[in-house]
């Protein structure tokens, strides 16, 4: 089955306690990207990958690192964690690697608490 | 600065009344355009999207979009709507910086 696979999927830590929210995507596909969901805020763009070895940032990347070392990964580090990093985390991916002009996979999300 | 609009933070209808939910988008040119739902504790669906041509176009569950170029809007419309509805729907557009943004999302209530 296609999916893009989040973990963990809770997960409530303490400030300062490096963390990293895993994704896997079976579906051969060159472009992956990291979204925040807040209320009110709707979704905003941490930061994306059009292949591997190439990241770039997002709307919001203060406080997150990326890494793409293989296809079908794309990791999301939190190196100190703080509150204002409290929120519902997803990753998504498309076949397109010019951009997002196919459609996005999203995997389920990971809420994340920060003490 | 690109951004998207949606107006209305919270619908609330009635089963097998028609629903439109609206979005408007500011670009100079006309975007990529896509309407996205999210059922409760699940990720985006892709619900349909809009490139260029027909103005009118179909997705999947029933939901249809209309791309008006002279008002900068993409307001999704359904006829009849199904309990099953309820969700967040996000519509969303890639303008010429080819990534993807939001608008803040608008909850629908689907009432028996």
């Amino acid at each position: 089955e296609a999916q893009v696979t989040q973990n963990p999927r809770y997960l409530i830590t303490v400030t300062g306690k490096k963390l990293t929210v895993t994704c896997s995507q079976n579906m051969n596909h060159e472009y992956m990207s990291w979204y925040r969901q807040d209320p009110g805020l709707g979704l905003r763009q941490i930061y994306y990958s059009m292949n591997v070895e190439v990241t770039d940032k997002g709307d919001v990347p203060e406080g997150y690192k990326v890494s793409r070392k293989e296809k079908r990964n794309f990791p999301l580090i939190l190196e100190s964690p703080s509150p204002n990093q409290t929120s519902l985390y997803f990753c998504a991916s498309s076949l397109s690697a010019t951009g997002v002009a196919g459609e996005l996979f999203f995997g389920e999300g990971s809420r994340l608490t920060v003490l | 600065a690109q951004s998207v609009t949606q107006p209305d933070i919270h619908i609330t209808v009635s089963e097998g009344a028609s629903l439109e939910l609206r979005c408007n988008y500011s670009y100079g040119a006309t975007p990529y355009l896509f309407w996205y739902v999210q059922s409760p504790g699940q990720g985006l669906q892709l619900l349909l999207k809009y490139f260029s041509g027909d103005t009118l176009v179909q997705g999947i569950k029933g939901f249809e979009a209309e791309f008006k170029r002279s008002q900068s809007s993409f307001n999704l419309r359904k006829p009849s709507v199904h309990w099953s509805d309820a969700a967040e729907y996000f519509c969303a557009v890639v303008p010429g910086s080819r990534q993807l943004i939001f608008g803040t999302g608008t909850r629908l209530q689907v009432f028996p």
